[in-house]
């Protein structure tokens, strides 16, 4: 297993455009989180998903942002009618639930991120 | 509700020197987990340690260090000799126990770290 993989690693649309981006997790892992980064900003934490079941959303995600985990294995987040202020990295995570130390002892696995651009 | 503050944005130092990355966080709760996570200019977050609110005990990784005082709410990272390949944005990161089932982080700022041949 390579990790966590994210596509586009970049992505240019104009406003008013959908864009959509995929997350293909650690395959064990059971847990999945999408955050968000704008420049020179900490992540923040957009959605998480138990296997297929979101299970929490951020106040951050609008309306027109919707995610999903088909099948509890990879996951897309779908932004519709971008705005120039949806410019932001859009990082996956994921982890294996539970408390035990070894699901702990790594915490999270992120992938490279996909960045995006309204113009 | 949680917060993490990295007061320094951006540290500048020479090969060699010692740096020390500060990191003070607030939260309600007793018992809680802490990062450090590393972005280099790749972009994936590269995780380098946690530690739990009931270990209070410092740890050593190399030329990596981290002092974790609850007292203060402080958990500093400090780099002992440090080299180019350490510039990078360091991120410190708090995800607390109750009312987090899904185990989120709060980061910080960051810190972006140059360090100069």
């Amino acid at each position: 297993d390579t990790g966590v993989s994210q596509n586009p690693r970049h992505k240019i649309t104009k406003r008013g455009q959908n864009v959509t981006f995929r997350c293909d997790p650690i395959s064990e892992h059971n847990r999945l989180y999408w955050y968000r980064q704008t420049l020179g900003q900490g992540p923040e934490f957009l959605t998480y998903f138990q296997n297929e079941a979101q299970l929490e959303k951020s106040r951050l995600l609008s309306d027109r942002f919707s995610a999903e985990r088909p099948k509890g294995s990879f996951s897309t987040l779908e932004i519709q009618r971008t705005e120039q202020g949806d410019s932001a990295m859009y990082l996956c995570a994921s982890r294996p639930s539970g408390w035990d130390r070894s699901s702990w002892i790594y915490g999270y696995t992120f992938g490279s991120g996909t960045r995006l651009t309204v113009v | 509700a949680q917060k993490v503050t990295q007061a320094q944005t951006e540290i500048s130092v020479v090969e060699k020197e010692d740096v020390t990355l500060d990191c003070v966080y607030e939260t309600r709760d007793t018992t809680y987990y802490l990062f450090w996570y590393k972005q280099p200019p790749s972009g994936e977050l590269v995780f380098l340690i946690r530690r739990n609110s009931f270990d209070e005990q410092n740890e050593i990784s190399g030329r990596y260090s981290w002092n974790f005082q609850k007292s203060t709410s402080s958990f500093n990272f400090t780099i002992t000799a440090s080299q180019v390949v350490d510039s990078a944005v360091y991120f410190c990161a708090l995800s607390e126990v109750a009312g987090n089932a899904g185990n989120m982080l709060t980061f910080g700022g960051g810190t972006r770290l140059m360090v100069k041949p």
